[in-house]
């Protein structure tokens, strides 16, 4: 297992453009998060799901911002009409439940540029 | 969730422990203390967790003062690959409730 993965690593996109970004969590982990990060900045949590249920989206940044887990393994974050403010990292995590609630694995991000 | 407070920065020489602090004055009794680090261009890991007594893992030990209103993380022989932007986060272990990382401390680990 190599951890939770996370593509593209960068994405260049322009003003106005959608853009979907894809998590692959850790296998056996059926909890799984989506955090945006911009500069200088700490971690900031936009939704996260047990399984295929999305239990959080109330801080998704705005009605642009998506989310999905179909089957309950790998998830994908969509941004529709992307504003210059969209740029940042975003970044996955994924959790088992039987170790608690606050030890996540993450992956390396993504790192979402408009222009 | 409880505040916390950490240095913005600091320095370690490399080869000497590194005592990163964190002040969470206002935590309460079910409320644990967790740390994160941040290498550049890379997402957060996890460190180590308590709640009331110190803990010990292969990566660092973690100090909880006895009134638990704050807390030392200690690298006990920091490395270069230590230079990292560190996480102090104090939560509930509960479903329901999500990591909330505040600015954190910025360690710079110089040979």
């Amino acid at each position: 297992d190599t951890g939770v993965s996370q593509n593209p690593r960068h994405k260049i996109t322009k003003r106005g453009q959608n853009v979907t970004f894809r998590c692959d969590p850790i296998s056996e982990h059926n909890r799984l998060y989506w955090y945006r990060q911009t500069l200088g900045q700490g971690p900031e949590f936009l939704t996260y799901f047990q399984n295929e249920a999305q239990l959080e989206k109330s801080r998704l940044l705005s009605d642009r911002f998506s989310a999905e887990r179909p089957k309950g393994s790998f998830s994908t974050l969509e941004i529709q009409r992307t504003e210059q403010g969209d740029s940042a990292m975003y970044l996955c995590a994924s959790s088992f439940l039987g170790e608690g609630f606050g030890k996540l694995f993450f992956g390396s991000g993504t790192q979402l540029s408009v222009l | 969730d409880a505040k916390t407070t950490q240095p913005p920065s600091m320095d370690c020489a490399e080869g000497r422990a590194a005592n990163l602090p964190c002040n969470h004055s206002t935590i309460s009794g079910n409320e644990y203390v967790y740390w994160y680090r941040q290498i550049h261009s890379q997402g957060p890991q996890y460190i180590i967790h308590g709640l009331k007594n110190n803990e010990t893992n292969e990566m660092a030990s973690l100090i909880i003062t006895e009134d638990r209103k704050s807390s030392t993380l200690i690298l006990p022989h920091a490395t270069l690959r230590d230079t990292a932007v560190y996480y102090c986060i104090v939560r509930t272990n509960n479903a329901g409730n999500m990591l909330t990382f505040g600015g954190g401390t910025r360690l710079m680990v110089k040979p």
